[in-house]
């Protein structure tokens, strides 16, 4: 089985300021991880993906995640955020034959 | 190119009742999956079909059925309607499935009185 943990259901950040919402996951196979957004009434959009290779992975917005398999996380960063970010995101993990897997979600909240 | 198109965007039944939600996901796209989103319990797995065939289903009673057609769009059904059901179903394509990132449709937005 797998399972996702986000750690902070809610972050507020004052605008321009770096964050980080954080993101653990447990499987017992390899996995693919993923970030995505969500705007209000609408879908999930997603935001970047880890398959393999490089920790570092960017995406769109200016977000980056960082793989680190010894500690089972990919953490969602963004260096500078803009009130625009103001979203819910779910961090997700697929592995094997298993579903797609998501946290129960980040609340981003940008103070201007 | 077209995104996920789910009808109807909003939908209003009573108990008891029953409801077909439809899914059209992006052309070429085989993979189709649907989730149940409420704020008590976030986004729960429904089923994901790829090519006609149900590959995974999640923990939901009997009440919730899907389907895939041949031309990859998909329905899910949900019968004797619960005042419980009332969520946001979203919908989402890819091309396989498994290393793919999902696209999401806008969802559907089902209360039940």
């Amino acid at each position: 089985a797998q399972s996702v943990t986000q750690l902070d259901s809610q972050v507020p950040v004052f605008e321009e300021a770096p964050v980080e919402l954080r993101c653990n996951y447990s499987s017992s196979v390899s996995v693919y991880l993923f970030w995505y957004v969500q705007y209000p009434n609408q879908g999930l959009q997603l935001l970047l993906k880890y398959l393999s290779g490089s920790t570092l992975v960017k995406g769109i917005n200016g977000f980056e995640a960082e793989f680190n398999k010894s500690q089972t996380s990919f953490h969602l960063r963004k260096p500078s955020v803009h009130i625009s970010d103001t979203a819910e995101y779910f961090c997700a993990v697929r592995g094997g034959n298993e579903k797609l897997t998501f946290g129960t979600g980040t609340r981003l909240t940008i103070i201007p | 190119k077209a995104g996920v198109t789910q009808t109807p965007r909003y939908l209003i039944k009573t108990r008891g009742q029953q409801v077909t939600l439809s899914c059209s996901p992006i052309s070429g796209h085989r993979s189709v999956s649907w989730y149940q989103q409420t704020p008590g319990q976030g986004l729960q797995f429904l089923f994901e079909y790829f090519s006609e065939t149900q590959r995974n289903k999640g923990n939901f009673p009997g009440r919730f059925s899907g389907r895939q057609f041949s031309n990859s769009r998909s329905e899910m059904n949900v019968s004797t309607l619960e005042l419980g059901d009332s969520a946001l179903y979203l919908c989402a394509s890819s091309r396989r499935g498994r290393e793919d990132g999902y696209t999401f449709g806008s969802g559907t937005r089902l209360t039940v009185v």
